[in-house]
């Protein structure tokens, strides 16, 4: 079956743009997470959906991110304003369910790498 | 707030030796522990998961990390890598009893085996 997708794979803007990207989860997933990974670190936490309320949003850098799902499936990162600090790679993970007390694996997506010039 | 700590940025052996990765956190509830790792140009995927039980579990490929909760460690361990095993790893942590958190990962370790 299909895995997480993630698009564009690739995102050049300049800086004060606007962005969105885009992760369809795997079909059936109700956990969605977004992550951001810049180089030489690991994964970030953003944001978490639990279908299409966003059960945990404590890592979102500032009020220039903003994320959606409004259908409980895909869901849309938006950063405004641009800034070259927000280049990185955003990372899509989807689960099953997040709310568990059993852990039910998240899965990558492949990412978007962004590049704020 | 969590965090985790991986002791080697980069580590470089020659096939067939033993393998560690050091791996600490600091939050001291409950945690559910994990291992993933990220081959060249794929994404990243599990490779190993703590959740309660056996301290020492054992993931693919030949992997194992064990729990060792007085020290907060989570050290990843092969008896022999293989040069397939080139790869950038992360060790993460989860808040557990049921809560709906993200995963906080490490920096990562940069894996280089040698033929």
């Amino acid at each position: 079956g299909a895995g997480v997708s993630q698009t564009p794979s690739n995102k050049v803007t300049e800086k004060g743009k606007y962005v969105e990207l885009r992760c369809d989860p795997i079909s059936g997933h109700t956990a969605l997470y977004w992550y951001r990974q810049s180089l030489g670190q690991g994964p970030e936490f953003l944001i978490y959906f639990q279908g299409t309320g966003a059960a945990d949003d404590s890592g979102l850098p500032n009020d220039r991110f903003f994320a959606v799902r409004p259908e409980g499936s895909v869901s849309t990162l938006k950063i405004q304003r641009t800034e070259r600090g927000d280049s990185a790679v955003y990372l899509c993970a989807s689960s099953l369910t997040g709310f568990s007390s059993s852990y039910n694996e998240q899965f990558f997506g492949p990412g978007t790498r962004l590049t704020v010039l | 707030a969590q965090s985790v700590s991986q002791h080697n940025h980069h580590v470089i052996l020659s096939e067939a030796a033993s393998l560690e990765l050091g791996c600490n956190y600091s939050y001291g509830g409950t945690v559910n522990l994990f291992w993933y790792v990220q081959y060249p140009g794929q994404h990243l995927q599990l490779l190993l998961k703590y959740f309660s039980g056996d301290p020492l579990v054992k993931g693919i490929k030949g992997f194992e990390a064990e729990f060792i909760k007085s020290k907060f460690s989570f050290n990843l361990r092969k008896p022999s890598v293989q040069w397939s095993d080139t790869a950038e790893y992360f060790c993460a942590v989860r808040s557990g009893g049921g809560g709906a958190d993200g995963l906080t990962f490490g920096k990562g370790t940069h894996l280089i085996i040698q033929p």
